[in-house]
């Protein structure tokens, strides 16, 4: 069966240090990836997805980044941290033949002071 | 573009009680339909899906959803809740032909008091 996983599950960090969030899914070939953001009484939001090692595509214009460097593995950066990128993140795969459905991790809960 | 309303931000409900979450949608395209529930500090988790035929649709944990094309709704119900069910719901539509995209509503928080 699949599963994925996210880690760290919590972070502290201060405003203006980097970000790396990652996100790995095991049992399933080539999926599509996806990074959510909650924010706090508020629903979620799409930030980022991606097809295929590589291939990165943007939702919203943001300061944060991502990147695949390999078929199952999905990584959420940022170079300098602010207060507004406090949230819950949530990494999301789906079959690349049958997108009609996501599953999601367990979550990063981000906290920027 | 697509938008999702969940206008019940929390559903105050006791135990054994019925209970409906209500979620409305807009789209000028066709679009499969979502529910999922989050659990305090934890990821979604996919309770049930329209995606054709049968309008009602059963998922997980008791909970059924019908969609109503005319009314561009797909309410959550389940007959009689528990305490457990105590969570965060979330309603979501894709659009056909861009099934990356998943548009959640704001959530509906579900307290169940005994």
């Amino acid at each position: 069966s699949q599963t994925i996983h996210q880690w760290p599950a919590t972070l502290v960090q201060p405003v203006g240090s980097p970000l790396s969030l990652e996100c790995t899914v095991e049992g399933t070939s080539n999926p599509n990836l996806y990074w959510y953001r909650q924010a706090a009484g508020r629903g979620l939001q799409l930030l980022f997805y991606s097809v295929g090692i590589g291939q990165i595509s943007s939702e919203v214009p943001q300061n944060l980044s991502a990147s695949r460097p390999q078929d199952r593995q999905f990584i959420l950066s940022s170079k300098k941290l602010l207060l507004s990128d406090s949230g819950f993140y949530l990494c999301a795969w789906s079959i690349a033949e049958q997108t009609d459905t996501q599953y999601f991790g367990p979550g990063t809960r981000l906290t920027v002071l | 573009a697509q938008s999702v309303t969940q206008l019940d931000s929390q559903v105050p409900v006791f135990e054994e009680a019925p209970v409906e979450l209500r979620c409305n949608y807009s789209s000028s395209v066709s679009v499969y339909l979502f529910w999922y529930v989050q659990y305090p500090n934890q990821g979604l988790q996919l309770l049930l899906k329209y995606l054709s035929g049968s309008t009602l649709v059963k998922g997980i944990n008791g909970f059924e959803a019908e969609f109503n094309k005319s009314q561009t709704s797909f309410h959550l119900r389940k007959p009689s809740v528990h305490i457990s069910d105590t969570a965060e719901y979330f309603c979501a539509v894709t659009p056909f032909g861009s099934s990356y995209k998943l548009i959640f509503g704001s959530g509906t928080r579900l307290l169940v008091r005994p």
